[in-house]
């Protein structure tokens, strides 16, 4: 069965730095999607992406944050400047329509640690 | 806005037993309701969904009926088995594709 793919699985970076995490979605899919997770709290919300737009985007998304779809078969999301809170499970999500008879698939996640 | 309440774990069963995880939403309009899961170690899996009033999503023993009338999206299984030990998290719909997840609950299941 097609799997959505993150790379890396985990990710530690210094605050302050730029990081850059990895989707390949499910080939065939349109709808693009982060949500994150910081431990011990509920799965959230970041943003989602169609036809190389963001269609909506949480308050958490700020200008810290940008995606992209920089080929055929990668989306990533970018923190500018990492800041200890961003530290967090950031889960990609990929769907072939935007109704519920085509339901988002998760990727396992990359676990992003700020030191 | 749109929120998914769940019931707070551990949950802890013992093999064979019978399995309530309740999950309320709040909505504006008619959200799909799903219940995903997530094994250790892994991403999150859907389990099952339900799109309307009424509707019963069911998959590998799970079930769970759309409850307009009482806002409720309760995940039952009739016998748990140890692989069953993972984190349920119930989801709505919300804005324009997004999900909404409750906190998640914790299956502990022994033999």
């Amino acid at each position: 069965e097609p799997e959505v793919t993150q790379t890396p699985s985990h990710q530690v970076t210094q605050m302050g730095q730029e990081v850059i995490l990895r989707c390949v979605p499910i080939s065939n899919h349109l709808y693009f999607y982060w949500y994150r997770q910081i431990l011990g709290q509920k799965v959230e919300f970041l943003v989602s992406f169609y036809n190389n737009e963001i269609s909506e985007k949480s308050e958490i998304f700020d200008d810290q944050f940008s995606v992209e779809r920089p080929d055929g078969s990668n989306f990533t999301l970018k923190i500018r400047s990492t800041k200890l809170e961003d530290s967090a499970m950031y889960f990609c999500a990929s769907s072939a329509g935007h109704n519920s008879n085509q339901p988002q698939h998760f990727g396992d996640g990359t676990r992003l640690s700020i030191l | 806005g749109n929120s998914v309440t769940q019931m707070e774990g551990p949950v802890t069963l013992s093999e064979e037993a019978f399995l309530t995880i309740n999950c309320t939403y709040t909505a504006t309009g008619y959200p799909s309701l799903f219940w995903y899961v997530q094994y250790p170690g892994e991403g999150l899996q859907l389990l099952l969904k339900a799109t309307k009033a009424d509707d019963k999503g069911s998959n590998k023993g799970f079930e769970a009926t759309y409850r307009k009338e009482t806002t409720s999206f309760h995940l039952e299984k009739g016998s748990v088995q140890v692989s069953d030990s993972a984190v349920y998290f119930c989801a709505s719909t919300g804005g324009y594709n997004k999900l909404i997840f409750g906190a998640g609950t914790r299956l502990a299941v022994h033999p």
